[in-house]
């Protein structure tokens, strides 16, 4: 069936370096691929997004990268800080439905 | 209007009980999304909502649960005759119209069936 598939499930990374998530849509038509950051006990915030028709947009620290070829797209965080740790997902909309399909999450843990 | 507001921030239960949760969400957005969340898990969704109109529903959506959004604007989900794995985060979204657009989540409400 289609689905979104995020790895690593778990990423441990000193503070100050880079953490990259990467994740795989199997609908070549999804046109929208947003990320979010989870808190514990908090509900997901938006923290960047990209649409096909680029392949890759920057906000601060944070970068999305997107390969329609490949059906995969990356979060990268530089300079990674301590308020980074959190659980972060990937989604994409799959099967020209309106709602997003998530990927299962990817626990990112900055160690100071 | 400052974002997504869901009430209650967290429910326990007892087995058999009704709940109801409500969602208010950013008020110019015309769609609402209901999604359920288990631990170590992403969100799923369960239904959607243009303005009054529910477009659609998630197969996990049971004939126990309900959703409303009677005036287009807030939207209740309600639970029937609880069971233990109902237990979860129920994680209400909105987003304005017009292809895909940017999805703004609410803090969820905890559920606790017990």
């Amino acid at each position: 069936g289609e689905n979104v598939e995020q790895h690593p499930s778990t990423l441990s990374v000193q503070e100050g370096d880079s953490a990259v998530i990467k994740c795989t849509y199997s609908d070549s038509a999804s046109n929208y691929f947003p990320w979010y950051k989870q808190e514990l006990g908090k509900g997901p915030q938006l923290i960047i997004d990209i649409r096909s028709n680029v392949g890759e947009k920057k906000d601060q620290r944070i970068a999305v990268t997107l390969n329609k070829t490949a059906k995969h797209f990356s979060l990268h965080i530089t300079e990674t800080q301590p308020e980074d740790s959190a659980v972060y997902f990937c989604a994409a909309p799959l099967s020209s439905a309106r709602q997003l399909t998530f990927g299962s999450g990817t626990q990112l843990t900055v160690l100071p | 209007d400052t974002g997504v507001s869901q009430d209650p921030r967290h429910k326990i239960t007892k087995r058999g009980q009704n709940v109801t949760f409500r969602c208010d969400p950013i008020s110019e957005h015309n769609r609402l999304y209901w999604y359920r969340q288990t631990l170590g898990q992403g969100p799923e969704f369960l239904t959607y909502f243009q303005n009054e109109a529910q477009l659609e529903k998630s197969r996990l959506l049971s004939d126990r649960f309900s959703a409303e959004r009677p005036k287009g604007s807030f939207s209740t989900l309600e639970i029937q005759r609880t069971e233990q794995g109902d237990s979860a985060m129920y994680l209400c979204a909105s987003t304005s119209s017009g292809g895909n657009t940017e999805a703004f989540f609410g803090q969820g409400t905890r559920l606790t069936v017990v």
